[in-house]
């Protein structure tokens, strides 16, 4: 089974801030990673597919990049509704769709 | 609108069963492969199983292989998620999803539309 490696688990930072997660295969995936984004109480959002296609209606302060094992999730100027729990998962080696263990983006 | 709507989940005690159900509407139901995710409380996200089209190939996770039946509908465009012998540690959101690009599973494609989840709590 492929191990998913998100990196940091939790990150405190600023209104304005760019702001930079990293996910980390253990097998090559070439670009088979997205991203969610989850708020609470709320079901998981899909952001980026691909590793770099925006879905339609994400503001463009999202942008995804990477292939092979590493794969990086940046927001370019963090807004107050972007503070939510982020995961990636990979869909190249079905039927196991794993997905990273999330990283909490809080208010600093 | 596209959505997803979840039921049947609820209380139940550890060795028994409970079968969930998922509507669909605003898009062609049989044109996707669809899944079932999970998610613990206060844990991360956990694929459970997937289906085809056409319920010609469906798929499951480790944990719940031989215990969880997947099925569709596509008639009533409804998903199912048949859970036996039930553990405590399959207590979670159920969340009820649709395959991002494909009718196959499984498939390459994201997960691009999830329901709202539906409780299952096994005590």
């Amino acid at each position: 089974d492929i191990q998913m490696t998100q990196s940091p688990s939790s990150l405190s930072a600023s209104v304005g801030d760019r702001v930079t997660i990293t996910c980390r295969t253990s097998q090559n995936i070439r670009r088979y990673l997205n991203w969610y984004q989850q708020k609470p109480g709320k079901a998981p959002n899909l952001l980026i597919s691909g590793a770099s296609s925006l879905q339609s209606g994400v503001p463009s302060r999202f942008s995804g990049s990477g292939s092979g094992t590493d794969f990086t999730l940046t927001i370019s100027s963090l807004q107050p509704e972007d503070f939510a729990t982020y995961y990636c998962q990979q869909s190249y080696s079905t039927p196991m769709y794993t997905f990273g263990q999330g990283t909490k983006l809080e208010i600093k | 609108e596209v959505q997803l709507v979840e039921s049947g989940g609820g209380l139940v005690q550890p060795g028994r069963s409970l079968r969930l159900s998922c509507v669909g509407s605003g898009f062609t139901f049989d044109d996707y492969a669809m899944h079932w995710v999970r998610q613990a409380p206060g844990k991360g996200l956990e694929w459970v199983s997937g289906i085809s089209w056409d319920s010609g190939s469906v798929g499951y996770a480790a944990s719940v292989k031989g215990r969880f039946t997947i099925s569709r509908d596509n008639a009533e465009k409804s998903l199912y998620l048949q859970t036996s012998s039930l553990r405590v540690e399959d207590t979670a959101l159920y969340y009820c999803v649709k395959d991002g690009g494909s009718r196959l599973f499984p498939s390459r494609s994201a997960l691009d539309i999830w329901g709202q989840g539906t409780m299952v709590t096994v005590s």
